[in-house]
């Protein structure tokens, strides 16, 4: 997945835990995302980040938060897991806003499967 | 603001026959077109992108695309489709210009390929 890491895959917590996922990537991009898929949904942008520190909210960025203290790693946390918050996670990355083709290609990496229950 | 529709949530084919999955969106500006496909238990792979040029455009494996402005519509075709094709397909837009980077999503068509 081209440099890319998500840990954990898999995971089954209960309500109000805390959750922490991470992407690793190893391709020193500037722009790194989490985007959470849904049935019927499609994908959905929770946060992104465009910079070491530099954060910002997505469409339904509700109930996360987001840490990227490094280039290589952008965390996504839930403070108080809930069942809505079942889903399965995506990072992505991308090189620059607008790439070298002039558009943003992503590239993403394998999943975090969460069940909340 | 931009959305994108993906009209059918499942398409199921036989085996060497021809399929298209339709792609609508609805922008404001000029965009950007892709289309991504998710193999089974793994992450989304860039399938083909519309960026500029001309308004057909292929992939290394058969697919192509084609960009109707009028229409508004990206739709993705192949006109032989092999068992190794099943997976869901996701199309995307992204706008030109502005400070936006992100890709605004359909909900998905899972081909489903028969033998």
């Amino acid at each position: 997945d081209a440099g890319i890491t998500q840990s954990p895959r898999h995971k089954v917590t209960e309500t109000g835990t805390p959750v922490t996922l991470r992407c690793h990537q190893t391709e020193n991009h500037r722009y790194m995302y989490w985007y959470r898929q849904d049935p019927g949904h499609g994908l959905r942008l929770i946060h992104y980040s465009y910079g070491v520190k530099d954060t910002d909210k997505g469409e339904v960025s509700d109930g996360y938060s987001v840490s990227r203290s490094k280039t290589e790693d952008f965390l996504l946390t839930l403070e108080s897991a809930t069942s809505s918050q079942t889903s399965v996670y995506f990072c992505a990355i991308s090189d620059s806003i607008r790439g070298a083709s002039g558009a943003n290609v992503l590239t993403f990496g394998a999943g975090s499967r969460l069940t909340v229950l | 603001a931009q959305s994108v529709t993906q009209l059918d949530s499942q398409v199921p084919v036989f085996e060497e026959a021809p399929v298209e999955l339709r792609c609508n969106y609805s922008s404001s500006v000029s965009v950007y077109l892709f289309w991504y496909v998710q193999y089974p238990n793994q992450g989304l792979q860039l399938l083909l992108k519309y960026l500029s040029g001309s308004t057909l455009v292929e992939s290394i494996n058969g697919f192509e695309a084609e960009f109707n402005k009028s229409q508004t519509s990206f739709h993705l075709r192949k006109p032989s489709v092999h068992i190794s094709d099943t997976a869901e397909y996701f199309c995307a837009v992204s706008p030109l210009g502005g400070a936006t980077n992100k890709l605004i999503f359909g909900t998905g068509t899972l081909l489903a390929v028969q033998p």
